[in-house]
């Protein structure tokens, strides 16, 4: 079946590095993407999204880039901090009953920040 | 900033047992989910709602019902807990299109023994 899923399961980067987290995704209907990071022993919390009538959408210190040509997903997170150190997944909408989305996740990146 | 919270940070049951675990947001919104989290296979809908009384099932909802009696509230039940059900399990919330990003809840964790 289709389904959301990452290159790598776990990532280290140098602190002060730039981080670059994949996705690829195969639902080329997909017009919703969005990006979550969880920390140890919490809930995910909400980095960024992006349509597919974008390439690009940053903030601050993240930047989302959408390929849909090769159906690719990336985060990119500028001068990586400890408190980076999270694992981040990648959703994106398979379809949608009235006006509830079903986003569907990947199984994960693990960020670790090496000081 | 919207807060969804999760009645039990950790709950341990024993097979057979009738679990129920609680929800509520607080930003009026029209859209509640519930998801459960294994290792290496993300986050799984179980059910979610668009509205009070109404529920639709998701990805995975055998062995589970819900129910959202109350806008703000959303309930998950395990009829019968199995040691299979054993897992984290995710309450989120949100408006709807087009503001669609879900907001979460910290999660419980739940055992079944």
């Amino acid at each position: 079946g289709e389904s959301v899923g990452l290159h790598l399961p776990t990532l280290s980067v140098q602190e002060g590095d730039n981080s670059i987290i994949n996705c690829a995704y195969s639902n080329s209907a997909s017009d919703y993407f969005i990006w979550y990071k969880q920390e140890s022993g919490k809930g995910p919390q909400f980095i960024i999204d992006i349509r597919s009538n974008m390439d690009k959408r940053q903030g601050q210190r993240v930047t989302v880039l959408l390929n849909k040509t090769v159906k690719h997903l990336s985060l990119q997170i500028a001068a990586t901090q400890p408190g980076d150190s999270a694992v981040y997944f990648c959703a994106e909408n398979i379809r949608s009953s009235g006006s509830a989305r079903q986003l569907t996740f990947g199984s994960g990146t693990q960020l670790t920040v090496l000081p | 900033d919207v807060k969804v919270t999760q009645s039990s940070r950790y709950l341990v049951k024993r097979t057979g047992e009738k679990v129920f675990l609680e929800c509520v947001q607080d930003m009026d919104h029209e859209n509640m989910f519930w998801y459960r989290q294994d290792p290496g296979l993300g986050l799984r809908l179980i059910y979610f709602s668009y509205d009070v009384k109404m529920k639709e099932k998701g990805d995975i909802p055998e062995g589970y019902s819900v129910s959202r009696e109350k806008k703000e509230r959303f309930s998950l039940i395990l009829e019968s807990a199995s040691t299979n059900q054993t897992s984290m399990y995710l309450c989120a919330s949100n408006r709807g299109q087009p503001d669609e990003k879900l907001f979460f809840g910290s999660g419980t964790q739940l055992s079944v023994l």
